[in-house]
């Protein structure tokens, strides 16, 4: 049962360029959203997150939005740089200690 | 300081042998997960500890799979008769409670698991 879903396994984008990640879920008691990168041989790293009572939470080039009407949040990184060029994850949580549920990622990558 | 550390970072072994995977989390974080992320998939939860609570293993895939945390600190990962289809990146994380529900789950690098 697949609750967080990337549906768009890859992009690519222009350096300079807005990248635009988007992350569908179906668990209407998710609470809290995260969005993680991952480069090969590493483990993932925290972008940023937002809670269900937001619906934007802004952190230098990094933009996250939630619908929750939609169960939908996007991660906008503007402007992409080189070093963007990953695998990103969104994962989401219910408000209680517990697993966090991860989408199958989307691989970026930044062109010059 | 220091992250969660992970050993090995890399494990061959042949199938139907065991296998024991470490991880050192932050101290003081009282949250550990592991989760596996299989070739070209997403990331897989396994199993959830957190303080003294009985822990989620909803996610183990078999009863080949098990894992302990003693203390409070240092996990282990022991899958049993391994199969091909165990071969993945097993990750573990943790996590501070005292920073609310949203924290963030801190990784390590990772033990790349071969099933020859």
């Amino acid at each position: 049962d697949q609750q967080v879903k990337q549906n768009s396994p890859s992009l690519s984008v222009q350096e300079g360029r807005i990248s635009i990640l988007n992350c569908d879920y179906t668990n209407s008691m998710f609470d809290y959203f995260l969005w993680y990168k991952k480069y090969p041989a590493e483990g993932p790293t925290f972008l940023i997150s937002i809670s269900s009572i937001k619906d934007k939470n802004e952190d230098g080039r990094f933009t996250v939005f939630l619908n929750k009407s939609a169960k939908h949040l996007s991660l906008h990184i503007v402007p992409s740089q080189p070093g963007d060029s990953a695998v990103y994850f969104c994962a989401a949580r219910t408000d209680s200690w517990g697993k966090f549920q991860f989408g199958a990622g989307t691989q970026v990558v930044v062109t010059p | 300081g220091a992250g969660v550390s992970q050993s090995p970072s890399n494990k061959v072994t042949e199938k139907g042998k065991d296998v024991e995977l470490r991880c050192d989390p932050i101290s003081g974080h009282t949250a550990l997960y592991w989760y596996r992320q299989s070739l070209g998939q997403g990331l897989e939860f396994l199993i959830y500890f957190q303080g003294n609570s009985a822990p989620d293993k909803s996610g183990l895939p078999s009863d080949r799979f098990s894992a302990e945390r003693t203390g409070g600190s240092v996990s282990t990962l022991t899958i049993q008769r391994t199969q091909q289809e165990d071969s993945a990146v097993y990750l573990c994380a943790s996590s501070s409670p005292a920073q609310g529900a949203g924290s963030p789950l801190h990784f390590g690098n990772g033990t790349r698991l071969t099933v020859t």
